[in-house]
């Protein structure tokens, strides 16, 4: 297992500014990802972060608006940038470890309120 | 496409209850299935999982048969608790080493004494 810590756990911005957000990891794993839960939805994947090349973003969504970093095997940050309130979401950072059958295991969320 | 399907909720039990939940899939192969469980003010946290056909991912009481012939992961706990309460999702990650989980809309389950 893994044990995933978030920074911050929520936070109210203004519209136009931009918010990181820090993933820590108790280990070291090589993949992690970044999912967005809006209010009241599931979960979707914005992008995978492998350490050591840049991120790889799903569909929908592009790097200029959330600039990801992956300097170590423990640490990830994701940036939303130039917020407006549709963004306004949880962000969940994960990771995948465990061997042969591999597991997710998610941080416990950021609370994200753009006005 | 990869999808997957789940009853809509909310669902209201009484404690001591039995529970069901719905979840169907699309995918294409033999995809992984997960069931992950989100408490209040808490993350996600992977609740049982199945890897092949006919296999029963089991935990805290949960029970889900992976189900190829109906496209099927159905969650199911013979007598739930008020501690059950909480939003549940269905998952699928597609055969042949992808990581990409895909969820459900997730199910809220609310259990009263």
């Amino acid at each position: 297992s893994a044990v995933i810590s978030q920074k911050p756990s929520r936070d109210i911005c203004q519209r136009g500014t931009s918010l990181t957000i820090q993933c820590q990891v108790d280990s070291q794993v090589t993949m992690m990802f970044w999912y967005r839960q809006q209010p009241g939805q599931s979960l979707t994947l914005i992008a995978t972060a492998n350490q050591g090349s840049e991120a790889t973003y799903e569909s929908g969504f592009v790097i200029d608006k959330f600039p990801i970093s992956r300097p170590n095997l423990t640490f990830s940050t994701l940036t939303v940038s130039n917020m407006s309130p549709e963004d306004s979401s949880i962000y969940l950072c994960s990771v995948e470890t465990g061997s042969p059958y591999n597991e997710q295991f998610f941080g416990p969320g950021t609370r994200l309120t753009v006005l | 496409g990869n999808s997957v399907t789940q009853m809509e909720g909310p669902v209201t039990l009484s404690e001591e209850a039995f529970l069901t939940i719905n979840c169907t899939y699309t995918a294409t192969g033999y995809p992984s299935l997960f069931w992950y469980v989100q408490y209040p003010g808490e993350g996600l946290q992977l609740l049982l999982k199945a890897t092949k056909a006919d296999d029963k991912g089991s935990n805290k009481g949960f029970e889900a048969t992976y189900r190829k012939e109906t496209t099927s992961f159905h969650l199911e706990k013979g007598s739930v608790q008020v501690s059950d309460s909480a939003v549940y999702f269905c998952a699928l990650r597609r055969a042949g080493g992808y990581n990409k989980l895909i969820f459900g809309a997730g199910t809220r389950l609310a259990v009263h004494p």
